[in-house]
C-alpha cells in the first residue's frame, strides 16, 4: 500500500522566513497531493493540493512541488507569520482513491 | 462549518464501556471515511464507505466497527474500551472514492478513564 514519509517533524522559523516541508510516497499510481494544516485540537483545513499533471501550484505565500519521477513534494510557506504556527500533514492518495498521510510537521514561528 | 457533522463532540466513558460516534457526511458526498488521532500522533485511517457499501480498511481494531446506512450517514461502534483508545476520532467526506475534496468534520474526543 501507499507509504507517505514527512519530514521534518518539528520546525522553527522565525518570523518572515521561509519554512519547507518535504513528503515522499511510494505508490507511483497516486495522482492527487493536498496539504492539510491543523491548529491544535481542531480538524485538519485542506491549504493546497496539486495534482500529477501539474509540477507546482501557488496561493498567495503557500506553493507546492512535486516531482512524480522522484516521488516526492515539498510545501513552501513564504514570509511565515505566527498564525502559520500548526501541525501540517501531507497526504497522498492510494489505490483505493483514500489518502494516506504523513506523519505532521509541527511548525512554529517566533516573533 | 465544513458541512460535516460529528456527534458527539466530547465523550467520556469507562474501560469496557461501548460507544457509537456519528458522521453524517457534507451534503452531496458518497464516500465517508473514519480515521483516529492520538496524542501528537498522526491520522490513522480506520476505514472507508462508499454509498453504503465498505471500500477500504486500515489498521481497525476488531473491537471497532462501522457501517454506512441508506441516508449516508455513517456510525463507528467501539466496543470493550480501553485506556489507549482515547484519541480523538474524525470523519471525512468526499464526492467519489478517489479523494478529492476530502473534507473533515470537528471529531469526536473520546477519553476512556
Amino acid at each position: 500500500g501507499e507509504n507517505v514519509e514527512q519530514h521534518p517533524s518539528t520546525l522553527s522559523v522565525q518570523e518572515g522566513d521561509s519554512a519547507v516541508i518535504k513528503c515522499t510516497y511510494s505508490d507511483s499510481a497516486s495522482n492527487y497531493f493536498p496539504w492539510y494544516k491543523q491548529e491544535l485540537g481542531k480538524r485538519p483545513q485542506l491549504i493546497i493540493d496539486i495534482r500529477s499533471n501539474v509540477g507546482e501550484k501557488k496561493d498567495q505565500r503557500i506553493a507546492v512541488t512535486l516531482n512524480k519521477t522522484a516521488k516526492h513534494f515539498s510545501l513552501h510557506i513564504t514570509e511565515t507569520q505566527p498564525e502559520d504556527s500548526a501541525v501540517y500533514f501531507c497526504a497522498a492518495t492510494d489505490s483505493w482513491g483514500k489518502l494516506q498521510f504523513g506523519a505532521g510537521t509541527q511548525v512554529v514561528v517566533t516573533p | 462549518d465544513s458541512g460535516v457533522t460529528q456527534t458527539p463532540k466530547h465523550l467520556i466513558t469507562a474501560t469496557g464501556q461501548r460507544v457509537t460516534l456519528r458522521c453524517s457526511p457534507r451534503s452531496g458526498d458518497l464516500s465517508v471515511y473514519w480515521y483516529q488521532q492520538s496524542l501528537d500522533q498522526g491520522l490513522q485511517f480506520l476505514i472507508q464507505y462508499y454509498n453504503g457499501e465498505e471500500r477500504a480498511k486500515g489498521n481497525i481494531l476488531e473491537r471497532f466497527s462501522a457501517q454506512q446506512f441508506p441516508d449516508l450517514h455513517s456510525e463507528l461502534n467501539l466496543s470493550s474500551l480501553e485506556l489507549g483508545d482515547s484519541a480523538l476520532y474524525f470523519c471525512a467526506s468526499s464526492l467519489d472514492p478517489t479523494g478529492d475534496g476530502y473534507t473533515f468534520g470537528s471529531g469526536t474526543r473520546l477519553t476512556v478513564v
